[in-house]
């Protein structure tokens, strides 16, 4: 079985511009979520999705971040216009619904802001 | 409030020793979830155990090992007879099920564990 897909696995622009990374969610899971790692930081979440509905954004940084999961198999994360601390490796993961089920991650896209 | 501390923040062994990583959360909640996640090298993190708040028997699986104390909101992890393919950053996580952290899922900063042959 096919596990998370991400792309693309390595992305380097320079500031100011935009940047689409995404997702393609384990078939069958209804809860997709969007995080990033960094040194300074550890993991954080950025935003989930249950059912393609966003249920909790708080962890946006900004209005440059936006998410959207048209449908169940694709979900995409922009940041416009980036920056250079934005540099960092955004992980993507999906889950079956429910609390209690364990998050299976995507290989990651490292990000690279010049 | 939820937040998970994994106080060590790097271990080394040699390889076939014990090594324990240490999780210690902290949540109002009754009813929560713990997970365990490795990050290899090459840097995809790997779901390794889920554990409900309600259910604290211990768990084996091959080397590996959790230990979860309510009493003490402690989830530790110990791998027996450590390999060099064990190197890697651990996470604890918890996950509540109420509350306005609803759904999220707080990681520990994780503990590298290198070791070494």
């Amino acid at each position: 079985d096919a596990g998370v897909i991400q792309s693309p696995r390595h992305e380097v622009t320079e500031m100011g511009q935009e940047v689409t990374l995404r997702c393609k969610p384990i078939s069958g899971h209804n809860s997709l979520f969007w995080y990033r790692q960094t040194m300074m930081r550890g993991l954080e979440l950025l935003i989930y999705f249950n059912n393609n509905v966003p249920i909790d954004d708080s962890g946006m940084p900004e209005d440059r971040f936006s998410a959207k999961m048209p449908n169940a198999s694709f979900s995409t994360l922009k940041i416009q216009p980036s920056e250079p601390r934005d540099s960092a490796v955004y992980f993507c993961a999906s889950s079956l619904g429910g609390l209690a089920w364990e998050q299976y991650f995507g290989p990651g896209t490292r990000l690279t802001v010049t | 409030a939820q937040k998970v501390t994994q106080a060590q923040t790097e271990i080394s062994v040699v390889e076939k020793e014990d090594v324990t990583l240490d999780c210690v959360y902290e949540t109002r909640d009754t009813t929560y979830y713990l997970f365990w996640y490795k990050q290899p090298p090459s840097g995809e993190l790997v779901f390794l155990i889920r554990r409900n708040s309600f259910d604290e028997q211990n768990e084996i699986s091959g080397r590996y090992s959790w230990n979860f104390q309510k009493s003490t909101s402690s989830f530790n992890f110990t791998i027996t007879a450590s390999q060099v393919v064990d190197s890697a950053v651990y996470f604890c996580a918890l996950r509540n099920a109420g509350g306005t952290s609803y759904g999220k899922l707080t990681f520990g900063q994780g503990t590298i564990l290198t070791v070494h042959p």
